[in-house]
């Protein structure tokens, strides 16, 4: 699969503070998918991406496809303590999605 | 019950033990995923299914086997593991392998245990 490098690898921060961690590729992909995993859980789906330039947002989440198409970012807001969790990022070519390794963020009161 | 299930969700076994992982999804989708994740690698796609037949095998062992009876039900029979097979296994399901809506849904995944 293609290689996707997903940053920062971790974030600690105070609740309220807005976040923003990104995915790069050296490859084109057609869709961006974010997703966040709870401990012991399997991942969710947060927002799907389809077109170069998409803005798409889901609460206080807010994602983007990139104009090149290799990359995404994912930001999200004034951020709260059950945020906390892995978030991975994943780029689709054909039936195949290709993951990030994921940023795990923590949010402390 | 909705989206998708999976059992057992812990599971400890011997080596020499067979057992087997059960993935159900309630959302009429035709193709369905296994996963193997590992602490500090991305997601590992094992194997795929679209419409009951098996469209990859990514080069899993074979003490491993799929079988995918119907499209609401994916199963991963296990035999004579490594302790290396320990880690988090994931089904999910999307609509098909034709569609243009690429979204996977995911179960929560059954923490294997290899002693």
């Amino acid at each position: 699969g293609q290689q996707l490098n997903q940053s920062p690898q971790s974030m600690f921060i105070q609740e309220g503070e807005d976040v923003s961690m990104n995915c790069t590729s050296s490859s084109i992909f057609n869709t961006w998918l974010w997703y966040k995993q709870d401990p012991g859980e399997g991942p969710v789906l947060l927002i799907a991406l389809y077109k170069a330039g998409e803005l798409t947002s889901n609460g206080r989440l807010t994602a983007q496809f990139g104009i090149t198409r290799k990359d995404s970012f994912l930001n999200i807001s004034a951020s709260i303590p059950s945020d906390v969790g892995i978030y991975f990022c994943a780029g689709q070519l054909g039936y195949a999605l290709n993951f990030g390794k994921g940023t795990s963020l923590l949010v402390t009161p | 019950e909705t989206g998708v299930t999976q059992t057992p969700r812990h599971l400890v076994m011997g080596m020499t033990n067979k057992k087997s992982l059960k993935c159900e999804q309630h959302l009429g989708h035709n193709a369905m995923y296994w996963y193997k994740q590992s602490a500090k690698k991305p997601l590992e796609l094992m194997f795929v299914y679209n419409f009951k037949e098996q469209t990859e095998n990514n080069s899993v062992p074979s003490r491993f086997s799929p079988e995918c009876p119907n499209s609401s039900h994916l199963f991963l029979h296990l035999h004579t593991l490594q302790p290396e097979d320990s880690a988090l296994y994931l089904c999910a399901s999307s609509q098909d392998l034709g569609s243009t809506v690429y979204e996977q849904y995911f179960g929560p995944g059954t923490r294997l245990t290899v002693t």
